[in-house]
């Protein structure tokens, strides 16, 4: 069973970069069966997908996001991370790593971490 | 960018009752679509992906259909433990959530 940690600060200044990273336990992040995926929560809103790497470092991003955002994999340390430039109070989230299972049809965030809060201020 | 229209955001039952959720997509999204529990403070649990295909541990009580554009999440006997947010998501090009639909207790 897969198991996802994030760590990282949990406070960013406005215009910094905010950075975590995920810990994959329990399998390989270079395993073919998965992506890897970054998606946040604002406080009592929904979900929204920032972007996703595959072992082999293709990354896919969000489009209203993707000028700020870099995810890249560490395969030695079982790991990979997000970066997001430039950030806002609109950017204060709670941020999830999660693994994407590859079906039939499509993509799915199968295992999640338990999420970190990110607050974005001065 | 394909959005996911659920409905409704909330709603409140009793502990037995059959609870359906829907889910409506811009464009066909074929059976690219997948639900989500959220419980306060925790992560989000798979429930079904391919739209009807039940992920392992997931109780038969959930069930899901549905493709194209028009997609249900059906709870045939409502627990105590189902009270909480569920959210659908879709993999057509890049993923998009649906807005949530909120399971309270009547």
């Amino acid at each position: 069973q897969l198991q996802l940690q994030e760590s990282g600060p949990g406070l960013v200044k406005p215009s910094e970069t905010l950075s975590l990273t995920c810990t994959v336990s329990g399998g390989s992040i270079s395993s073919s069966s998965y992506y890897w995926g970054w998606i946040r929560q604002p406080p009592g809103k929904g979900l929204e997908w920032i972007g996703s790497i595959y072992y082999s470092g293709s990354t896919y991003y969000n489009p209203s996001l993707k000028s700020r955002v870099t995810i890249s994999v560490d395969t030695s340390k079982n790991q990979f991370s997000l970066k997001l430039s430039s950030v806002t109070a609109a950017d204060t989230a709670v941020y999830y790593c999660a693994s994407l299972q590859i079906a039939a049809a499509g993509k799915y965030f199968q295992h999640w971490g338990q999420g970190t809060l990110v607050t974005v201020s001065s | 960018a394909i959005q996911l229209t659920q409905s409704p955001s909330s709603l409140s039952a009793s502990v037995g009752d059959r609870v359906t959720i829907t889910c409506r997509a811009s464009q066909g999204i074929s059976s690219a679509l997948a639900w989500y529990q959220q419980k306060p403070g925790k992560a989000p649990k798979l429930l079904i992906y391919d739209a009807s295909s039940l992920e392992s541990g997931v109780p038969s009580r959930f069930s899901g259909s549905g493709s194209g554009t028009d997609f249900t999440l059906t709870i045939s006997s409502l627990q105590p433990e189902d009270f909480a947010t569920y959210y659908c998501q879709q993999f057509n090009s890049y993923p998009t959530f649906g807005g949530g639909t909120k399971v309270e207790i009547k």
